[in-house]
């Protein structure tokens, strides 16, 4: 059973850069896309971006000028750096993995991608 | 990006109740809609991909409806353990975007 841990530091300065490691258990990294996600406290899921087994990218554009996701396969971990913090980026921040799901239609299979493994999440207050 | 609405932002119903939550897509996106269930403190958890399979391990009085820019995810017979958070998501296109999420409480 594939199991996700995301670990890094709970405080970070302003104008600093976050860091964050999602170690996989259980399964590997080349394959599928591995992604995070951030909540902000009372607020709702944002996407900040996920890096598929080849190691494209992609971001979402509110934060892709600050943002970078790696993938160590050797280590079996994905990464998350998000720079020049501010208040704003306090958050849990969830690692998770994104697959594709064949589902059976009249005449053929049609793929659909959705988060089916979350990390338990962790919290990183910005604060001086 | 395509935006995602849902409503009722939050909604109280009592245990055997039955409730359907709508989520609306900006533009056309098939049938590339999850659903995500979560607790307080806890990650969330798939429920319903692809706007209607439900995942493996997840009751069936959860069920999912709709396509192209409109989807509704019904819970029928409410149980105790069903008071959370409810997220809709599009998987049609990157950025992903998550719908604003209901709220459902016990009434």
């Amino acid at each position: 059973q594939v199991q996700l841990q995301e670990s890094g530091p709970g405080l970070v300065k302003p104008s600093e850069t976050l860091s964050l490691t999602c170690t996989v258990s259980g399964g590997s990294v080349s394959r599928f896309h591995w992604s995070w996600v951030r909540q902000p406290p009372g607020e709702g899921l944002q996407w900040i971006g996920y890096i598929y087994y080849t190691g494209r990218t992609t971001y979402s554009p509110s934060l892709q000028s600050r943002v970078t996701i790696s993938l160590d396969t050797s280590k079996n971990q994905f990464s998350l750096k998000l720079r020049s913090v501010t208040a704003a980026d306090t958050a849990v921040y969830y690692c998770a993995r994104e697959i594709v799901f064949s589902v059976e239609g009249s005449l053929q299979y049609y793929h659909y991608d959705a988060m089916d493994v979350w990390g338990q999440g962790t919290t990183v207050t910005v604060s001086s | 990006d395509i935006q995602m609405t849902q409503s009722p932002s939050s909604l109280s119903a009592s245990v055997g109740d039955s409730v359907t939550i709508t989520c609306r897509a900006s533009q056309y996106i098939s049938n590339n809609l999850n659903w995500y269930q979560q607790k307080p403190g806890k990650a969330p958890k798939l429920l319903i991909y692809a706007a209607f399979s439900l995942q493996s391990g997840v009751p069936s009085r959860f069920s999912g409806r709709g396509s192209g820019t409109d989807f509704t995810l019904t819970i029928s017979s409410l149980q105790r353990e069903d008071f959370a958070s409810y997220y809709c998501q599009q998987s049609y296109g990157s950025p992903r975007t998550f719908g604003q999420g209901t709220s459902l409480e016990i009434k």
